[in-house]
């Protein structure tokens, strides 16, 4: 059974250009959220879709989009990239289950913005 | 959600328990905790979750005070490959609101030695 999968594992971008990431749930999950994680920080919620949808959303600007797919997987948007946007980008997914989901995460995606 | 507070780092020498603590004063009674670790440049792992009942799986034990205000994960044998960045995460059921994410802080490194 395969986790939750991230590509690419490693990007290189310049300042202002657009960059698309993507993330595949683990199986029989329907619930994909995206994180963001600075050098030596904690990850930071960018936001979660479920059922196409964006469910919630983090303090982060209207240049980072997202989408989600009908077979659940999903994609994240960045536009205008900022050397600030250099950061792991970690995908997760979930199934609800009587009020409670727990997250399992991918092994992310390395962005560099030169 | 509640806030947590955990030590920045600790030691712990292979083959021995590491008990890694979390302070969590603020925490209601419908919060759960949850601890999930991070080996270097690699995605979160979870690890356990619990309420109020003291929790063991495969991995780990976890142990909550009576009062709930803080808890202790334990990792019964700990190996070098145990060395990694545990985070603590208070979170309400998932039913709406704010709870949907996972707020990380910066976690304990907790390093096994040889």
């Amino acid at each position: 059974d395969a986790g939750v999968t991230q590509s690419p594992t490693h990007l290189i971008k310049t300042r202002g250009q657009q960059v698309t990431l993507r993330c595949s749930p683990k199986s029989g999950h329907d619930t994909v959220s995206w994180y963001q994680q600075a050098l030596g920080q904690g990850p930071q919620f960018i936001f979660q879709y479920y059922e196409e949808e964006e469910r919630q959303r983090g303090n982060f600007p209207d240049r980072f989009s997202g989408h989600q797919f009908p077979n659940y997987s999903s994609e994240l948007n960045v536009n205008a990239l900022l050397l600030g946007d250099s950061a792991l980008y970690l995908c997760a997914s979930s199934l609800v289950n009587q009020g409670w989901e727990t997250q399992y995460f991918g092994p992310g995606t390395r962005l560099l913005v030169l | 959600d509640a806030k947590t507070t955990q030590p920045t780092s600790m030691d712990c020498a292979e083959g021995r328990a590491a008990n890694l603590p979390c302070n969590h004063s603020t925490i209601s009674g419908n919060e759960y905790v949850y601890w999930y670790r991070q080996i270097h440049s690699q995605g979160p792992q979870y690890i356990i979750h619990g309420l109020k009942n003291n929790e063991t799986n495969e991995m780990a034990s976890l142990i909550i005070t009576e009062d709930r205000k803080s808890s202790t994960l334990i990792l019964p044998h700990a190996t070098l490959r145990d060395t990694a960045v545990y985070y603590c995460i208070v979170r309400g059921l998932y039913s709406g609101g704010s709870n949907y994410k996972l707020t990380f802080g910066k976690g304990t490194l907790l390093t096994v030695n040889p």
